[in-house]
């Protein structure tokens, strides 16, 4: 299928604000999901936005959406050096797969104090 | 409640060999997924089990098999293992509920290297 589009690498100062971008390709997707790795483990939902909303606040975390361009992005305030982490996109495409996640391949965050 | 639970945690194989993967979910999902991790590639999907009794493929099948032997467990196979098998494997599961949000919940994976 389309891949779903992440910058490979973001670099930040410890306390500064990271933004992670993406670009889907289902604009049936009826949720888009960010999820975090951290080394050698598996992955944890960090959000999820509904497809009718445009923004999303939790916390440190802030999901905008723009439907009409496919964009996604992820705003994490304050970073701290326990967010270095992959973090991956994913959107529910139209398919056979059942519910099954289209995944971008991930933003490898690098915090630094 | 151990959510998504995987074996083995690492496993080493030579080309040719086979084995099992095992994943168990306490969380009474309906749906159960297997994907691959390779660098740079993100996660693809190798076949997925939307309810009890069913199976299909996903994005990269080949050189697997797949059994949903009860709601809890979906294990994949690797009948003749090949060095391209060499990845970390996750499994993962979700409700998958029409119109709700289907949270997938994601094992702590096995990491699989083929010599």
């Amino acid at each position: 299928g389309e891949d779903v589009e992440q910058s490979l690498f973001l670099s930040v100062r410890e306390g500064d604000s990271s933004v992670i971008n993406c670009t889907y390709t289902d604009s049936s997707s009826t949720y888009l999901y960010w999820y975090k790795q951290e080394p050698g483990a598996g992955l944890q939902l960090l959000t999820y936005i509904f497809s009718n909303m445009d923004m999303k606040q939790d916390q440190r975390l802030t999901v905008l959406l723009n439907k009409k361009d496919k964009h996604l992005s992820l705003r994490i305030a304050d970073t701290q050096t326990g967010d270095s982490a992959i973090y991956f996109c994913a959107e529910t495409p139209y398919s056979n797969s059942g519910y099954a996640l289209n995944f971008g391949k991930g933003t490898s965050l690098l915090v630094t104090p | 409640n151990a959510g998504v639970t995987q074996t083995p945690k690492f496993q080493v194989l030579k080309t040719g060999q086979s084995m099992t993967l095992q994943c168990a979910q306490d969380m009474n999902h309906n749906s159960m997924y297997w994907y691959r991790q390779d660098p740079g590639m993100g996660l693809r999907l190798i076949y997925y089990s939307a309810s009890e009794g069913t199976t299909d493929k996903g994005e990269v099948p080949n050189g697997y098999n797949v059994s949903r032997l009860n709601k809890r467990e979906f294990s994949l196979r690797l009948e003749s293992a090949a060095p391209s098998q060499t990845s970390v494997y996750f499994c993962a599961s979700s409700e998958a509920r029409p119109g709700y949000t289907d949270t997938q919940y994601f094992g702590p994976g096995t990491r699989l290297t083929v010599l």
